[in-house]
C-alpha cells in the first residue's frame, strides 16, 4: 500500500530556530506540492514541484521559506528563522501529472512555533 | 478571483439520513473538481475527481455533480454512518493553474 510519508509527525521548537521537514512521495509520481493548513486561512498551497523542478512557490515567504528536492524520493521544506505564525500543519502530497489525476496527502507535520 | 466556497462550516446529522454537501467556485473555467474526506489529526483523502466533461462520479455511496454554468457542485452521500463524520473539502483546478483551489471544508457528525 503506497503511501506519502512525513518526518517529523510533530515538532515544537522556539522562535528563531531552524525546522526541517521531509517528505517522501509515492514511488512512481512526478508531482510533490507542500501546503500549510491553519484554521483561519484553512489548506495553502506552498511550493510545487513537477519531476524535481519547481514550477509555483508564490505561495511561500520567501525570506523565510525554502523547499527543495534532491531527488526523487525525498522532498524537504525548511523554515529559517522559524515564528509563532508559522504554527501550523504542514502537508505534503504527490501525484501525477496535476489535471487528470489526484494527489494523494501524507500524515502532516504538526510545528508549534514557541 | 478564484474562490471556493463551502457553507456551513459544520453540521449534524442522525445516521440514516442522507448527507448533501455544498461546494461553490467563483470562476467556471475549471479543469476538474474533487472532493477530499480529512479525518482529525490526518491528512486528505481523495473521494471524487470530476472532470470538467463530466457531469457526475459515483463510488459506492458517494455521488458528486458538476454544474460549472452555475459554479456549483454537491456530494451525496446516501444512509449516513458515524463513520462518515469527518471533515469534507472540495477543490478546483483551474485552467492555467497549477494549484488546487480548496474550500474550507465542511465538518460532518453523524449522529449515532
Amino acid at each position: 500500500d503506497a503511501r506519502v510519508t512525513q518526518t517529523p509527525r510533530h515538532k515544537v521548537t522556539e522562535m528563531g530556530q531552524e525546522v526541517t521537514m521531509r517528505c517522501q512521495p509515492i514511488l512512481g509520481h512526478n508531482t510533490v506540492f507542500w501546503y500549510r493548513q491553519t484554521m483561519m486561512q484553512g489548506l495553502e498551497l506552498l511550493a510545487y514541484f513537477r519531476n524535481r523542478a519547481p514550477l509555483d512557490d508564490s505561495g511561500m515567504p520567501k525570506d523565510r521559506f525554502s523547499a527543495e528536492m534532491p531527488d526523487a524520493t525525498l522532498a524537504t521544506l525548511k523554515i529559517q528563522p522559524s515564528e509563532p505564525r508559522d504554527s501550523a500543519v504542514y502537508f505534503c502530497a504527490s501525484g501525477l501529472e496535476l489535471g487528470h489525476h489526484t494527489q494523494y496527502f501524507g500524515p502532516g507535520t504538526r510545528l508549534t512555533v514557541l | 478571483k478564484q474562490e471556493v466556497t463551502q457553507i456551513p462550516a459544520a453540521l449534524s446529522v442522525p445516521e440514516g439520513e442522507n448527507l448533501v454537501l455544498n461546494c461553490s467556485f467563483t470562476d467556471s473555467a475549471i479543469y476538474n473538481l474533487q472532493w477530499f474526506r480529512q479525518d482529525p489529526g490526518k491528512g486528505l483523502t481523495s473521494l471524487l475527481l470530476i472532470q470538467s466533461s463530466q457531469r457526475e462520479q459515483t463510488s459506492g455511496r458517494l455521488n458528486a455533480s458538476l454544474d460549472k454554468s452555475s459554479g456549483r457542485s454537491t456530494l451525496y452521500i446516501a444512509a449516513s454512518q458515524p463513520g462518515d463524520s469527518a471533515t469534507y473539502l472540495c477543490a478546483a483546478l483551474y485552467y492555467g493553474n497549477n494549484r488546487l483551489a480548496f474550500g474550507k471544508g465542511n465538518q460532518v457528525v453523524v449522529i449515532p
